[in-house]
């Protein structure tokens, strides 16, 4: 079945300590990108890639990492997470001439 | 920022044709337009896009104008289930390093009973 999968869906930590927040897509797609989700601010976006290395600033990158070894995952990187970064976070993926992008089930983070 | 304006909220009775429009006077030649949908904080669902023709699927229809600046999106017969927030996003079909997918605040579409 295509897919995105994002793990965890959710996860409750404490500020500082570093957290990886995966993301995986199972049809070949060049393009990946991770969005966050605030209540009244919609969907914005952190990061994106195009393809394997070749990753770029959305509109919210502070404080965030990502990397894009291999084609199929993208994963976000928090090296020290603060209460502000508490969101819904959606991993997206699509071909980059394709008409749609698939996302992910979202993963639910909350820092204290 | 979202090249798109939407309506913050609308209403649709069970049933009727659901209507949703959007703006987006400052559309591009090679630019399509996309609708998504996101259902209680699940992941954003493709609905349907188009460039300039009127297209139809199983889930809904859209309707672009001739300037193609603004479209509509139609759910044929709206059910309980449609209750969603619905996105227009413009975009470029081919993607480049520069391109990037923007999504507006969207309208949330109630389906009453």
């Amino acid at each position: 079945e295509a897919q995105v999968t994002q793990n965890p869906r959710y996860l409750i930590t404490v500020t500082g300590k570093k957290l990886t927040v995966t993301c995986s897509q199972n049809m070949n797609h060049e393009y990946m990108s991770w969005y966050r989700q605030d209540p009244g601010l919609g969907l914005r976006q952190i990061y994106y890639s195009m393809n394997v290395e070749v990753t770029d600033k959305g509109d919210v990158p502070e404080g965030y990492k990502v990397s894009r070894k291999e084609k199929r995952n993208f994963p976000l990187i928090l090296e020290s997470p603060s209460p502000n970064q508490t969101s819904l976070y959606f991993c997206a993926s699509g071909y980059r001439t394709n008409t749609e992008a698939f996302f992910g089930q979202g993963t639910r983070l909350t820092v204290v | 920022d979202a090249k798109t304006t939407q309506p913050t909220s609308m209403d649709c009775a069970e049933g009727r044709a659901a209507n949703l429009p959007c703006n987006h006077s400052t559309i591009s030649g090679n630019e399509y337009v996309y609708w998504y949908r996101q259902i209680h904080s699940q992941g954003p669902q493709y609905i349907i896009h188009g460039l300039k023709n009127n297209e139809t699927n199983e889930m809904a229809s859209l309707i672009i104008t001739e300037d193609r600046k603004s479209s509509t999106l139609i759910l044929p017969h709206a059910t309980l289930r449609d209750t969603a927030v619905y996105y227009c996003i413009v975009r470029v079909q081919f993607m480049n390093r520069d391109d990037k997918i923007i999504f507006g605040k969207g309208t949330r579409l109630h389906i009453l009973p």
